[in-house]
């Protein structure tokens, strides 16, 4: 399988749980990223990877949790969530981190905490 | 402040129609500027970046420094350009920043 896949599709857990999504890219691609997307906001980057060095945290609450064990896995570990942090969760992934790479999207991880 | 702003959340034209999608961006430096379109249960995808300078499906963007706005633009739209569109700057660490989208739709 080519390009970004995001597992799983969709998740439902409660408050007190902890879950994990998965991203893998086959791209051989050196960056990775995390996005949110929700209803009431715009696009919004949560964690950048460059040859699985953490490089951007953009003010993510600590029960989100990323982990890039090598350049072409990204994990984002959940737990303790809140019903507002239901979203889309999308993984991407870049040549590089440099300024101006194309960015490539995942279909995303639909997250309904309850 | 790295900033992207797209004025409309919708815009509806009837096929055939010229349409203009707007995007600003606010940005200290060089900017680098994309959109993406995400068709109907379609991931997310790029349509085009300025830096290419080029024409995809019949879409093109150009850079206005001077009114900091980088317009997608097509001269006749079909119902198959009916999708979401987010215009987005990036950053340092290709922190690419997007606007909210706009939603057009393109009506026979």
């Amino acid at each position: 399988e080519t390009g970004v896949t995001q597992t799983p599709r969709h998740l439902v857990m409660g408050m007190t749980n902890k879950k994990s999504l998965k991203c893998e890219q086959h791209l051989g691609h050196n960056a990775m990223y995390w996005y949110k997307q929700s209803a009431k906001k715009p696009l919004e980057l949560m964690f950048v990877y460059s040859l699985e060095e953490r490089v951007e945290n953009n003010s993510v609450p600590s029960r989100f949790s990323p982990e890039c064990p090598n350049s072409s896995h990204l994990f984002l570990h959940l737990h303790t969530l809140q019903p507002e942090d239901s979203a889309l969760y999308l993984c991407a992934s870049s040549l590089s981190a440099e300024r101006g790479n194309t960015i490539y999207f995942g279909e995303g991880s639909w997250l309904t905490v309850v | 402040a790295q900033r992207v702003t797209q004025p409309e959340k919708l815009l509806s034209v009837f096929k055939g129609a010229p349409v203009e999608l707007k995007c600003n961006y606010s940005y200290s430096g060089s900017p680098e500027l994309f959109w993406y379109v995400q068709y109907s249960r379609q991931r997310l995808q790029l349509l085009l970046r300025h830096i290419s300078r080029e024409s995809i499906k019949g879409f093109t963007a150009d850079l206005n420094k001077g009114e900091t706005s980088f317009h997608l633009k097509k001269p006749f739209a079909q119902e198959e350009d009916s999708a979401m569109y987010y215009c987005a700057l990036s950053g340092y660490n290709n922190d690419m920043r997007f606007g909210a989208g706009t939603r057009l739709t393109v009506k026979p």
